[in-house]
Protein backbone atom coordinates (compact mmCIF):
# COMPACT_ATOMS: atom_id res chain seq x y z
CA UNK A 1 0.00 0.00 0.00
CA UNK A 2 0.79 3.69 -0.25
CA UNK A 3 2.64 5.86 2.41
CA UNK A 4 0.06 8.72 1.53
CA UNK A 5 -3.54 7.40 0.23
CA UNK A 6 -5.78 9.58 -0.82
CA UNK A 7 -9.73 9.10 -1.54
CA UNK A 8 -11.55 8.76 -3.32
CA UNK A 9 -9.46 8.32 -6.49
CA UNK A 10 -12.04 10.50 -8.28
CA UNK A 11 -15.08 12.44 -7.88
CA UNK A 12 -17.76 13.59 -10.21
CA UNK A 13 -19.99 16.44 -8.94
CA UNK A 14 -22.64 18.84 -9.52
CA UNK A 15 -21.52 22.35 -9.69
CA UNK A 16 -22.84 24.11 -6.63
CA UNK A 17 -22.28 21.13 -4.60
CA UNK A 18 -19.40 20.64 -1.84
CA UNK A 19 -17.04 17.89 -1.48
CA UNK A 20 -14.61 16.95 0.42
CA UNK A 21 -11.01 14.78 -0.36
CA UNK A 22 -9.36 12.95 2.03
CA UNK A 23 -5.03 12.44 2.14
CA UNK A 24 -4.20 9.26 4.70
CA UNK A 25 -0.78 9.36 5.98
CA UNK A 26 0.70 5.75 7.11
CA UNK A 27 3.24 7.92 8.78
CA UNK A 28 3.65 10.84 11.45
CA UNK A 29 2.70 14.08 9.58
CA UNK A 30 5.12 17.11 9.94
CA UNK A 31 3.71 19.10 7.13
CA UNK A 32 0.88 18.77 4.62
CA UNK A 33 1.07 20.46 1.29
CA UNK A 34 -2.39 20.58 -1.21
CA UNK A 35 -1.57 21.10 -4.98
CA UNK A 36 -3.42 21.07 -7.74
CA UNK A 37 -3.14 20.04 -11.18
CA UNK A 38 -4.57 20.84 -14.76
CA UNK A 39 -4.27 17.61 -17.34
CA UNK A 40 -0.43 17.31 -18.26
CA UNK A 41 0.20 20.89 -16.64
CA UNK A 42 2.45 21.00 -13.37
CA UNK A 43 1.42 21.46 -9.99
CA UNK A 44 -0.15 25.19 -8.26
CA UNK A 45 0.70 24.81 -4.44
CA UNK A 46 -2.28 25.65 -2.79
CA UNK A 47 -2.06 25.77 1.00
CA UNK A 48 0.40 24.04 3.60
CA UNK A 49 -0.26 22.71 7.46
CA UNK A 50 1.78 21.87 9.42
CA UNK A 51 0.48 22.18 12.90
CA UNK A 52 -2.37 19.56 14.45
CA UNK A 53 -5.87 21.59 13.94
CA UNK A 54 -4.38 23.51 11.81
CA UNK A 55 -6.88 24.93 9.06
CA UNK A 56 -6.59 27.25 6.34
CA UNK A 57 -8.51 28.49 3.76
CA UNK A 58 -8.83 30.25 0.24
CA UNK A 59 -11.61 31.81 -1.20
CA UNK A 60 -14.11 28.40 -1.26
CA UNK A 61 -11.34 25.72 -0.43
CA UNK A 62 -10.74 24.53 2.99
CA UNK A 63 -7.89 22.75 4.14
CA UNK A 64 -7.49 20.98 7.86
CA UNK A 65 -5.02 18.93 9.59
CA UNK A 66 -5.77 16.28 12.32
CA UNK A 67 -2.46 15.65 13.42
CA UNK A 68 -3.98 12.61 15.37
CA UNK A 69 -5.66 10.85 12.49
CA UNK A 70 -2.06 11.54 10.11
CA UNK A 71 -5.17 12.83 7.83
CA UNK A 72 -6.00 15.58 6.26
CA UNK A 73 -9.25 16.86 4.34
CA UNK A 74 -9.71 19.45 1.83
CA UNK A 75 -12.98 20.36 1.45
CA UNK A 76 -14.58 22.99 -1.59
CA UNK A 77 -17.41 24.88 -1.05
CA UNK A 78 -20.19 25.50 -3.42
CA UNK A 79 -18.25 23.86 -6.49
CA UNK A 80 -17.20 25.78 -9.70
CA UNK A 81 -16.12 24.76 -12.95
CA UNK A 82 -12.93 26.18 -12.50
CA UNK A 83 -12.46 23.36 -9.36
CA UNK A 84 -12.05 21.05 -11.86
CA UNK A 85 -8.81 18.95 -12.14
CA UNK A 86 -6.22 16.78 -9.82
CA UNK A 87 -5.96 17.52 -6.45
CA UNK A 88 -2.54 16.14 -5.06
CA UNK A 89 -1.14 15.99 -1.15
CA UNK A 90 2.51 15.51 -0.43
CA UNK A 91 3.72 15.12 2.92
CA UNK A 92 6.85 15.74 5.28
CA UNK A 93 7.16 12.61 7.19
CA UNK A 94 9.28 11.47 10.12
CA UNK A 95 11.08 9.43 7.31
CA UNK A 96 13.35 11.64 5.53
CA UNK A 97 13.59 15.31 4.18
CA UNK A 98 11.25 14.18 1.18
CA UNK A 99 8.28 15.27 0.50
CA UNK A 100 6.45 11.91 0.26
CA UNK A 101 3.30 11.91 -2.51
CA UNK A 102 -0.50 10.98 -2.79
CA UNK A 103 -1.69 9.65 -6.48
CA UNK A 104 -4.22 12.27 -6.18
CA UNK A 105 -7.82 12.78 -6.89
CA UNK A 106 -9.40 13.68 -10.16
CA UNK A 107 -12.23 15.89 -9.89
CA UNK A 108 -14.91 16.70 -12.57
CA UNK A 109 -17.76 19.56 -11.90
CA UNK A 110 -20.76 18.47 -14.28
CA UNK A 111 -22.75 22.02 -15.00
CA UNK B 1 3.15 31.97 -14.56
CA UNK B 2 4.95 30.23 -11.96
CA UNK B 3 8.39 30.98 -12.59
CA UNK B 4 9.68 27.53 -13.33
CA UNK B 5 9.81 27.15 -17.06
CA UNK B 6 10.35 23.68 -18.83
CA UNK B 7 11.20 22.85 -22.42
CA UNK B 8 10.15 21.22 -24.53
CA UNK B 9 6.84 20.72 -23.62
CA UNK B 10 6.06 17.79 -25.23
CA UNK B 11 8.82 14.96 -27.09
CA UNK B 12 8.58 12.06 -29.12
CA UNK B 13 11.80 9.68 -29.00
CA UNK B 14 13.01 6.14 -30.30
CA UNK B 15 14.89 4.35 -27.81
CA UNK B 16 17.86 4.90 -29.66
CA UNK B 17 17.95 8.40 -29.68
CA UNK B 18 19.47 10.76 -27.12
CA UNK B 19 17.57 13.82 -25.84
CA UNK B 20 18.00 16.49 -22.91
CA UNK B 21 14.90 17.77 -21.21
CA UNK B 22 15.70 20.94 -19.92
CA UNK B 23 14.22 23.57 -16.44
CA UNK B 24 14.57 27.14 -15.36
CA UNK B 25 13.80 29.01 -12.86
CA UNK B 26 13.98 32.92 -12.12
CA UNK B 27 12.51 32.82 -8.76
CA UNK B 28 16.05 32.81 -6.70
CA UNK B 29 15.79 28.98 -5.21
CA UNK B 30 18.63 26.90 -4.70
CA UNK B 31 16.84 23.44 -4.53
CA UNK B 32 15.72 22.14 -7.73
CA UNK B 33 13.87 18.45 -8.53
CA UNK B 34 12.92 15.90 -11.04
CA UNK B 35 9.79 14.17 -10.83
CA UNK B 36 8.21 11.72 -13.05
CA UNK B 37 4.76 11.37 -13.23
CA UNK B 38 2.67 8.27 -14.98
CA UNK B 39 -0.93 7.65 -14.85
CA UNK B 40 -2.89 6.85 -11.25
CA UNK B 41 0.49 6.79 -9.61
CA UNK B 42 2.21 8.93 -6.93
CA UNK B 43 4.87 11.85 -7.87
CA UNK B 44 7.84 9.61 -8.27
CA UNK B 45 11.37 12.02 -7.27
CA UNK B 46 14.28 11.08 -9.11
CA UNK B 47 16.67 13.52 -8.17
CA UNK B 48 17.01 16.65 -5.88
CA UNK B 49 19.70 19.57 -6.02
CA UNK B 50 20.82 21.71 -3.05
CA UNK B 51 23.24 24.56 -4.25
CA UNK B 52 23.67 23.26 -7.84
CA UNK B 53 25.33 19.46 -5.52
CA UNK B 54 23.06 16.88 -5.98
CA UNK B 55 21.72 15.25 -2.59
CA UNK B 56 19.32 12.39 -3.75
CA UNK B 57 18.70 9.96 -6.74
CA UNK B 58 16.65 7.57 -5.95
CA UNK B 59 17.69 3.95 -7.79
CA UNK B 60 16.97 6.01 -10.94
CA UNK B 61 18.38 4.33 -14.00
CA UNK B 62 21.35 5.66 -15.57
CA UNK B 63 19.96 6.19 -19.08
CA UNK B 64 18.90 9.30 -16.60
CA UNK B 65 21.57 11.41 -16.24
CA UNK B 66 20.50 14.84 -14.67
CA UNK B 67 23.10 18.06 -14.73
CA UNK B 68 23.05 21.30 -12.45
CA UNK B 69 25.20 23.94 -13.73
CA UNK B 70 24.21 26.64 -11.85
CA UNK B 71 21.11 27.37 -9.24
CA UNK B 72 18.73 28.31 -12.01
CA UNK B 73 18.98 25.65 -14.03
CA UNK B 74 18.23 21.94 -14.16
CA UNK B 75 18.41 19.96 -17.24
CA UNK B 76 17.64 15.77 -17.45
CA UNK B 77 19.67 14.27 -20.30
CA UNK B 78 17.84 10.93 -21.61
CA UNK B 79 19.27 8.02 -23.68
CA UNK B 80 18.04 4.23 -24.66
CA UNK B 81 14.96 4.91 -22.90
CA UNK B 82 12.31 2.30 -23.03
CA UNK B 83 8.53 2.62 -23.38
CA UNK B 84 7.60 2.27 -20.31
CA UNK B 85 10.01 5.61 -19.29
CA UNK B 86 6.95 7.53 -21.33
CA UNK B 87 5.48 9.85 -18.61
CA UNK B 88 5.03 13.71 -17.50
CA UNK B 89 8.49 14.48 -16.46
CA UNK B 90 8.23 17.37 -13.43
CA UNK B 91 10.78 20.32 -12.66
CA UNK B 92 10.48 21.80 -9.19
CA UNK B 93 12.58 24.34 -7.38
CA UNK B 94 11.86 24.99 -3.77
CA UNK B 95 13.90 27.68 -1.15
CA UNK B 96 16.95 25.61 0.38
CA UNK B 97 18.20 24.18 3.51
CA UNK B 98 21.75 24.63 4.47
CA UNK B 99 24.79 24.62 1.83
CA UNK B 100 26.04 21.07 1.97
CA UNK B 101 22.75 20.13 4.13
CA UNK B 102 19.88 18.21 3.26
CA UNK B 103 16.66 20.30 1.27
CA UNK B 104 14.26 21.18 4.13
CA UNK B 105 11.27 20.78 2.67
CA UNK B 106 8.73 23.36 4.54
CA UNK B 107 8.77 25.31 2.30
CA UNK B 108 6.25 24.72 -0.52
CA UNK B 109 7.33 23.40 -4.16
CA UNK B 110 7.13 25.67 -7.04
CA UNK B 111 6.82 23.34 -10.10
CA UNK B 112 6.89 23.83 -13.94
CA UNK B 113 4.29 22.69 -16.78
CA UNK B 114 6.12 19.37 -17.05
CA UNK B 115 7.25 17.41 -20.36
CA UNK B 116 5.26 15.33 -21.72
CA UNK B 117 7.79 12.44 -23.30
CA UNK B 118 6.75 9.44 -25.15
CA UNK B 119 9.27 6.48 -26.57
CA UNK B 120 8.52 4.72 -28.98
Amino acid sequence: SQELEQSPQSLIVQEGKNLTINCTSSKTLYGLYWYKQKYGEGLIFLMMLQKGGEEKSHEKITAKLDEKKQQSSLHITASQPSHAGIYLCGADTDSNYQLIWGAGTKLIIKP
Amino acid sequence: ETGVTQTPRHLVMGMTNKKSLKCEQHLGHNAMYWYKQSAKKPLELMFVYNFKEQTENNSVPSRFSPECPNSSHLFLHLHTLQPEDSALYLCASSLPGLAGGPVISYNEQFFGPGTRLTVL
